[in-house]
């Protein structure tokens, strides 16, 4: 089971950018989905759980969804801001109950 | 708050063995399982396996077969990752994440 994300995305300040995760196989919506970001030098932090739940203090600028007919997870910043700017990768589950990662998707604010 | 604290970075020789701790704090230690996770220079990040704080039951990839043992001290509310017969490709920040929470990562080095 692989989890397919576009290598690199970027987008002006204040605007709005939507990051895909695919799945390979099966349904995508059969297991939950997480969003992790990740600055350079740092550990990943979770910025949506479960599809599209939000921990306490990130942003509500920061949204996730499912997509059924093109079995993807989506990952929507929007109103851009400088910070924002790291890698962001979705994770999943195979059919073992193990972790699997999106290959991560660079996102630059320019 | 939660929190998972990593020891410190590690520099082995190939063939080495390391073993790192995460210790929690902040939440029930028995009520979640602590997830490995790796990453290598400039690479994504790497599920290796997890343990299960409660009784101690482990997952992990098949690739580490043999070389990894995940272990909890439920008395110190610490986790532990040994991986044995390191090599240059096991160079990486190696991460505990616990559902939500990830640890600040421990460096491991492998070279003679």
């Amino acid at each position: 089971f692989l989890l397919t994300q576009p290598h690199s995305v970027s987008e002006s300040p204040g605007k709005t950018v939507t990051i895909s995760c695919t799945g390979s196989s099966g349904s995508i919506a059969s297991n939950y989905v997480q969003w992790y970001q990740q600055r350079p030098g740092s550990a990943p932090t979770t910025v949506i759980y479960e599809d599209y739940r939000r921990p306490s203090g990130v942003p509500d600028r920061f949204s996730g969804s499912i997509d059924t007919s093109s079995n993807s997870a989506s990952l929507t910043i929007s109103g851009l801001k400088t910070e924002d700017e790291a890698d962001y990768y979705c994770q999943s589950y195979d059919s073992n109950n193990h972790w699997v990662f999106g290959g991560g998707t660079k996102l630059t604010v320019l | 708050q939660v929190q998972l604290m990593q020891s410190g970075a590690e520099v082995k020789k190939p063939g080495a063995s390391v073993k790192v701790s995460c210790k929690a704090s902040g939440y029930s230690f028995l009520a979640y399982p602590i997830h490995w996770v790796r990453q290598a220079p400039g690479q994504r990040l790497e599920w290796m396996g997890w343990v299960d704080a409660g009784d101690g039951s482990t997952k992990f990839l098949q690739k580490f077969q043999g070389r990894l043992t995940l272990t909890r001290d439920t008395s110190a509310n610490t986790a532990y990752m040994e991986l044995t017969s390191l090599r240059s490709e096991d160079t990486a920040v190696y991460y505990c994440s616990r559902f939500r929470y990830w640890g600040q990562g421990t460096l491991v080095t492998v070279s003679s």
